[in-house]
């Protein structure tokens, strides 16, 4: 049991570049999210798709797209980077209902 | 809107000490109140939560207390050791859209010192 997994952990880009971040979940939860957290700086809900097939916008959403690609995997993706965009981004998971969110290991990401 | 603050932004106190972290919340339909411990580096873990049926929850050294009318909730730490250095964040859930999502405080860097 993997709990979530995020790919790349790394990631440097020049400025507008794309790519896609990569967030897969084994527990058979129904919501995912993915949030950005900037140095010194709390969580930021981007997106979070709260079963398969739906999605929605959080605090953030400006120059991000996501795909719920099936109940497990959800994926974030830059279309074109910019240096504001250089930060911490964690994907999540839970369950039904209000309950404790579980998070991946994160995808450090500059853009230069 | 959707708001959850959080204080103090940091926190410094001695070993064996006392800490305390204070958060207020927006919506009063908020029933699940979590907090997360985040380390040097780290991803996020749940410390303790708790919900809106129950006024306070312990495990062992920690202690979540909630003010329903008042709309706030604290983290107790007792009896601090080093490793309770890290950065905490409390949280409120917001319905929206008939789902629930999590909106976090700003977090409090706490510096156990020896």
């Amino acid at each position: 049991n993997a709990g979530v997994t995020q790919t790349p952990k790394f990631q440097v880009l020049k400025t507008g570049q794309s790519m896609t971040l990569q967030c897969a979940q084994d527990m058979n939860h129904n919501s995912m999210y993915w949030y950005r957290q900037d140095p010194g700086m709390g969580l930021r809900l981007i997106y979070y798709s709260a079963s398969e097939g739906t999605t929605d916008k959080g605090e953030v959403p400006n120059g991000y797209n996501v795909s719920r690609l099936n109940k497990r995997e959800f994926s974030l993706r830059l279309e074109s980077a910019a240096p504001s965009q250089t930060s911490v981004y964690f994907c999540a998971s839970s369950g039904t209902g209000a309950s404790e969110q579980y998070f991946g290991p994160g995808t450090r990401l500059t853009v230069t | 809107g959707e708001n959850v603050e959080q204080h103090p932004s940091t926190l410094s106190v001695q070993e064996g000490d006392s800490a305390v972290i204070k958060c207020t919340y927006s919506d009063s339909a908020s029933n699940y109140f979590p907090w997360y411990k985040q380390e040097l580096g780290k991803r996020p873990q749940l410390i303790i939560d708790i919900r809106s049926n129950v006024g306070e929850k312990k495990d062992q050294r920690i202690a979540v207390t909630l003010n329903k009318t008042a709309k706030h909730f604290s983290l107790h730490i007792t009896e601090t050791q080093p490793e309770d250095s890290a950065v905490y964040f409390c949280a409120a859930v917001y319905v929206s859209g008939g789902y629930n999502k999590l909106i976090f405080g700003a977090g409090t860097r706490l510096a156990v010192h020896p």
